[in-house]
């Protein structure tokens, strides 16, 4: 069954530095992978996905992921931080054989500092 | 494109009663998921339901029912409330197709079981 391992509930950083927010996935079938990002009170909304297209995926709001099969890792990056990058992040898994069944990780929360 | 549509909001509910929670799909879309989101952890997949039929179910009891209309639209119904079922209950919309067919979330209902 698939399963997604989120690296570090709690990631700090400067604004202008880099975000690096780790994703490891378990997947016997090629994996479709997608991350997610949540505001406060807010639902989910989608930064990327993998779709077996490129290994190296360029998302919304400056963020891209990097997907490398031989480290099962679908790591998300932001090369400089912006106050309004605050937020949960979650990484997902599709569900093999099912449509749009998402498997999450635990998230990873955040935080930017001026 | 209003998106996918959530009500209530917000919930108020006594331990050992029913409730039911609503969601509009996004144009176009015809599956429906559900997602339990207690605080601080990720969404755990409910159900999903397609062509007015639940298709498939994640690890959750039976208290956990719903429906789908012939508009798409779907409800989740929670018998016999337990303290544990607060959370963030969201759902979420795709189409039924390639597995890298993105979910679109709403903004969730929040449930407060006292």
């Amino acid at each position: 069954a698939q399963s997604v391992t989120q690296l570090g509930s709690h990631v700090s950083v400067s604004e202008g530095a880099l975000v690096l927010l780790r994703c490891n996935y378990s997947s016997s079938v090629p994996p479709y992978l997608f991350w997610y990002v949540q505001y406060p009170n807010q639902g989910l909304q989608l930064l990327l996905k993998y779709t077996s297209a490129a290994t190296l995926v360029k998302g919304i709001n400056g963020f891209e992921a990097e997907f490398k099969k031989s480290e099962t890792s679908f790591h998300l990056t932001k090369p400089s931080a912006h106050m309004s990058d605050a937020a949960e992040y979650f990484c997902a898994v599709n569900d093999s054989g099912n449509t749009g069944k998402l498997i999450f990780g635990q998230g990873t929360t955040l935080q930017v500092k001026p | 494109d209003a998106g996918v549509t959530q009500s209530p909001t917000h919930l108020i509910k006594t331990r050992g009663q029913q409730v039911t929670l609503r969601c509009s799909p996004k144009s176009g879309h015809d599956t429906v998921s559900w997602y339990q989101q207690a605080l601080g952890q990720g969404p755990q997949f409910i159900f999903q339901y397609y062509e007015e039929e639940e298709r498939q179910r994640g690890n959750f009891p039976d208290r956990f029912s719903g429906h789908q209309f012939p508009n798409y639209s779907s409800e989740l119904n929670v018998n016999a409330l337990l303290l544990g079922d607060s959370a963030l209950y969201l759902c979420a919309s795709s189409l039924r197709g390639p597995m890298n067919t993105e979910a679109f979330f709403g903004q969730g209902t929040r449930l407060t079981v006292v």
